[in-house]
């Protein structure tokens, strides 16, 4: 069964600072990887995926990526946070099934960002 | 990105009361939709996976005579709540994959609460 994990429920970070989001999968075969970001009372907004190839993936908002399959990680990073980044994050991972595929989400982990 | 749309947004009805949610898919062929369920500061939990003209697969633990999924047409994918009761009231968020695609694209959500 497919199954991710985010440890950190809640993260707050300043500012400018740098984020790192983490996410562990357990898939029993190369899985389809992605991140969504979800502000209050919304839907899902997908900032990256990973499906094959270059395993350091860039997404949106300068969001960015790295699959590392030794770790089953599949870790989300930002150099520069702004205000506007706060809301909760799912990493969500689905089947290699060639279509779209069900799938499975974290527990999603809350940014708060400080002035 | 392809957009998929739900209605109503938000609803609140009397309990033992059925409540309709559409999910469209507007510029492309859903062949395959899911519905997640959201409670408050929670992750998404996979309700059923339909595919057009076929019956719903419905997740474990998940009532198909209280959760009636229909997805009669390549655009267009209902969710009924038969007879709602408070423990229902949940954010039901659906998404669409097209034919020979692996992404899915996520609508806004619908707030049902049930009074």
């Amino acid at each position: 069964a497919q199954s991710v994990t985010q440890p950190d429920i809640h993260i707050t970070v300043s500012e400018g600072a740098s984020l790192e989001l983490r996410c562990n999968y357990s898939y029993g075969a190369t899985p389809y990887l992605f991140w969504y970001v979800q502000s209050p009372g919304q839907g899902l907004q997908l900032l990256l995926k990973y499906f094959s190839g270059d395993t350091l993936v860039q997404g949106i908002k300068g969001f960015e990526a790295e699959f590392k399959r030794s770790q089953s990680s599949f870790n989300l990073r930002k150099p520069s946070v702004h205000w506007s980044d706060a809301a909760e994050y799912f990493c969500a991972v689905g089947g290699n099934t060639g279509t779209a595929s069900k799938l499975t989400f974290g527990t999603g982990t809350r940014l708060q960002v400080t002035l | 990105g392809a957009v998929v749309s739900q209605h109503p947004s938000w609803v609140i009805c009397k309990s033992g009361t059925s409540v309709k949610i559409e999910c469209r898919s507007l510029d492309f062929q859903a062949t395959t939709m899911f519905w997640y369920r959201q409670f408050p500061k929670q992750s998404l939990m996979l309700m059923a996976t339909s595919n057009e003209g076929s019956k719903a697969t419905y997740e474990q633990g998940v009532e198909k005579d209280k959760f009636l999924i229909n997805h009669a047409s390549l655009t267009l994918s209902t969710l009924t709540v038969t007879s709602a009761h408070p423990e229902d009231s949940s954010f039901y968020i659906c998404s669409a994959g097209g034919a020979y695609s692996y992404e899915q694209y996520f609508g806004p959500g619908t707030r049902l609460t049930v009074t």
